[in-house]
């Protein structure tokens, strides 16, 4: 059964890029050729899509993030990638990653805290 | 693209049932987008509970069930229990190779 765990920095001074790195365990990323995707919760707040790799390399972004969201892959080592570029306080959130399954979600990472200050 | 619509909080009593609403537009939900909804309890990993408006994965209870009527999709929690108290997350795909999630409700059992 397939589990994801997010890993990274839980501080970033604004205007840095947030990176963060989720790793795959107990099936291989490429079989079924499953999408792979990022998801965020600030605090006190719901969930927002933020996007999601193939394992071709091929991306999708949710619009108001696009220009800031960079999402790649590594399949030789079972993990996939998060960059955030100019963050700001606003960018203080829960990070989860997760398998996509057509169109949805499972299962999830348990999710990593990162803030965003100097 | 804006959030799908849930009430922000829904409550019963042990053993009876509620109803979570989410709705969006006839672009997601009203376009057959299938729907799915996540029961998060805070600190732990969201969990699929409902996937393609009606189904439940193998291991949730079937005390969960799904529907959905145009633009609006619903989630069924009946004989509540303690356990289920939770925030509820529904999610569909946009149409616009993105995907969107609701508001979030807030489940307490009294």
């Amino acid at each position: 059964q397939v589990q994801l765990l997010e890993s990274g920095p839980g501080l970033v001074k604004p205007s840095q890029t947030l990176s963060l790195t989720c790793t795959v365990s107990g099936g291989s990323m490429t079989s079924n050729n499953h999408f792979w995707s990022w998801v965020r919760q600030p605090a006190g707040k719901g969930l927002e899509w933020i996007g999601r790799v193939y394992t071709s390399g091929d991306t999708n972004y949710n619009p108001s993030l696009k220009s800031r969201v960079t999402i790649s892959i590594d399949t030789s080592k079972n993990q996939f990638s998060l960059n955030l570029s100019s963050v700001t306080a606003a960018d203080t959130a829960v990070y989860y990653c997760a398998k996509m399954v057509h169109d949805w979600f499972d299962p999830w990472g348990q999710g990593t805290l990162v803030t965003v200050s100097s | 693209q804006s959030a799908l619509t849930q009430p922000a909080s829904v409550s019963g009593s042990p053993g009876q049932s509620i109803t979570i609403s989410c709705t969006g537009t006839s672009s997601d939900v009203g376009n057959s987008h299938y729907v799915s909804w996540y029961q998060h309890h805070p600190g732990k990993a969201p969990k699929l509970v409902i996937y393609d408006f009606t189904n439940r994965p193998s291991g949730v209870s079937s005390r969960f069930s799904g529907s959905t009527s145009g633009n609006t999709a619903s989630l069924t929690i009946s004989g509540l229990q303690a356990e289920d108290e939770a925030d509820y997350y529904c999610s569909s795909y946009t149409g616009l190779t993105t995907y969107v999630f609701g508001t979030g409700t807030k489940v307490t059992v009294l």
